[in-house]
């Protein structure tokens, strides 16, 4: 069955420094990668996507993730957190077969230090 | 294009009551689906309809939850005697079907359930 593993539940940094959000699925064909964010009590907004080619993908608000077939793996970063960005972070893979349906890790809540 | 919107935003019943949730896609998207979040987990699949077909239900569906589109627009979700279990944030998307090239899904902000 697919899965989707974000290992980290809570992420502090202080701002300015550097994120990395890690995501791992398991899925058995190509997967779709989605990363969202979502603020308290709203809904959930896309930040990147991969569907195929380039393994390095950009989203908005300056943040890229990086697909690595060979670790199952979708890692989310931002090489300058603002305050701003603290948010709860979801991971999720697409599934094709059942009308692309999304597979949600549990999240990762962001919190940055001033 | 005015995003996928859900009405309402926040609702409190009393346990055993009937509650519905409506959801209005983007116009054109005729992929809508209805999930359930609980504090402190990611959202998890309930259903979804292809235009006014519903295609696929979740097991987390229990025959007191019923999801309708009847003209492949909007879409209502109906929770029949509500139990306290069901206090979670429902929330709608909607997609354009697949090129195959994967399409991206966008959520609404939600809909809180409160059952007291």
């Amino acid at each position: 069955a697919q899965s989707v593993t974000q290992p980290d539940i809570h992420i502090t940094v202080s701002e300015g420094a550097s994120l990395e959000l890690r995501c791992n699925y398991s899925y058995g064909a190509t997967p779709y990668l989605f990363w969202y964010v979502q603020s308290p009590g709203q809904g959930l907004q896309l930040l990147l996507k991969y569907f195929s080619g380039d393994t390095l993908v950009q989203g908005i608000k300056g943040f890229e993730a990086e697909f690595k077939r060979s670790q199952s793996s979708f890692n989310l970063r931002k090489p300058s957190v603002h305050w701003s960005d603290a948010a709860e972070y979801f991971c999720a893979v697409g599934v094709m077969e059942y009308g692309n349906k999304l597979v949600f890790g549990a999240g990762t809540i962001l919190r940055v230090k001033s | 294009d005015t995003g996928v919107s859900q009405d309402p935003r926040h609702k409190i019943t009393k346990r055993g009551q009937n509650v519905t949730f409506r959801c209005d896609p983007i116009s054109e998207h005729n992929r809508l689906y209805w999930y359930r979040q609980t504090l402190g987990q990611g959202p998890e699949f309930l259903t979804y309809f292809q235009n006014e077909a519903q295609l696929e239900k979740s097991r987390l569906l229990s025959d007191r939850f019923s999801a309708e589109r009847p003209k492949g627009s909007f879409s209502t979700l109906e929770i029949q005697r509500t139990e306290q279990g069901d206090s979670a944030m429902y929330l709608c998307a909607s997609s354009s079907q697949p090129s195959g090239t994967g399409n991206t899904i966008y959520f609404g902000e939600g809909s809180w359930l409160t059952v007291v």
